[in-house]
């Protein structure tokens, strides 16, 4: 079956502009996961669905980010008022129950400019 | 910080050798993953090892985990210059949410 797909795969937007960053997890996958990766670190954790609700949302560095899952499906990471620091791969991944593997996008490269 | 790190950082070989990484980490574990990452973008799952298990094997992996020293290694037998890539190890912290910390990774290159 398909794997998590993201989508823009890549996006260059302006400091102070709004984006929206989209993953489609695997179909039948209950829980949803948002990381972020910089250049020569590994991901970092960012929020966790489980259905439509945000689990853990600890990982959301301000308030300038936020995610939904309205239907417990796709799922959608906003960013308010960009930043360069914000410049990164952002990484969704899905896995089909709490505590077992969870299987990555190919990621969406944020560049602000 | 709870991550996980991976040692050595940066491992060159030759094809058909074998590939040793090792990972620690701090606190008790729901379970370990390990991940592979070519190029920077997608992670690719290689395998995910419970707490209350001390081996595992897919293929030309192998993974071990030891509870009681915090340390988990990949083993990579018979390896390949497709095995070139970033290998990351991901813990799941018992008594946090689900999500992964994952170490910086470590640079793997397999030389023809």
């Amino acid at each position: 079956g398909a794997g998590v797909s993201q989508t823009p795969s890549n996006k260059v937007t302006e400091k102070g502009k709004y984006v929206e960053l989209r993953c489609d997890p695997i179909s039948g996958h209950t829980a949803l996961y948002w990381y972020r990766q910089s250049l020569g670190q590994g991901p970092e954790f960012l929020i966790y669905f489980q259905g439509t609700g945000a689990a853990d949302d600890s990982g959301l560095p301000n308030d300038r980010f936020f995610a939904v899952r309205p239907e417990g499906s796709v799922s959608t990471l906003k960013i308010q008022r960009t930043e360069r620091g914000d410049s990164a791969v952002y990484l969704c991944a899905s896995s089909r129950a709490a505590d077992y593997e969870q299987y990555f996008g190919p990621g969406t490269r944020l560049t602000v400019t | 910080s709870q991550q996980g790190e991976e040692d050595p950082q940066a491992l060159s070989i030759q094809e058909g050798e074998n590939a040793t990484m090792n990972c620690s980490y701090k606190t008790s574990i729901n379970n370990l993953q390990w991940y592979r990452q070519n190029s920077g973008r997608g992670l690719v799952h290689l395998i995910l090892i419970r707490s209350n298990e001390r081996e595992k094997h897919s293929g030309r992996l192998r993974v071990t985990l030891d509870t009681s020293k915090k340390s988990s290694s990949l083993l990579i037998t018979a390896s390949r210059a497709a095995d070139t890539a970033s290998y990351f190890c991901a813990t799941d912290y018992q008594g946090g949410s689900e999500k992964l910390v994952f170490g910086k990774g470590m640079k793997l290159t397999v030389n023809p």
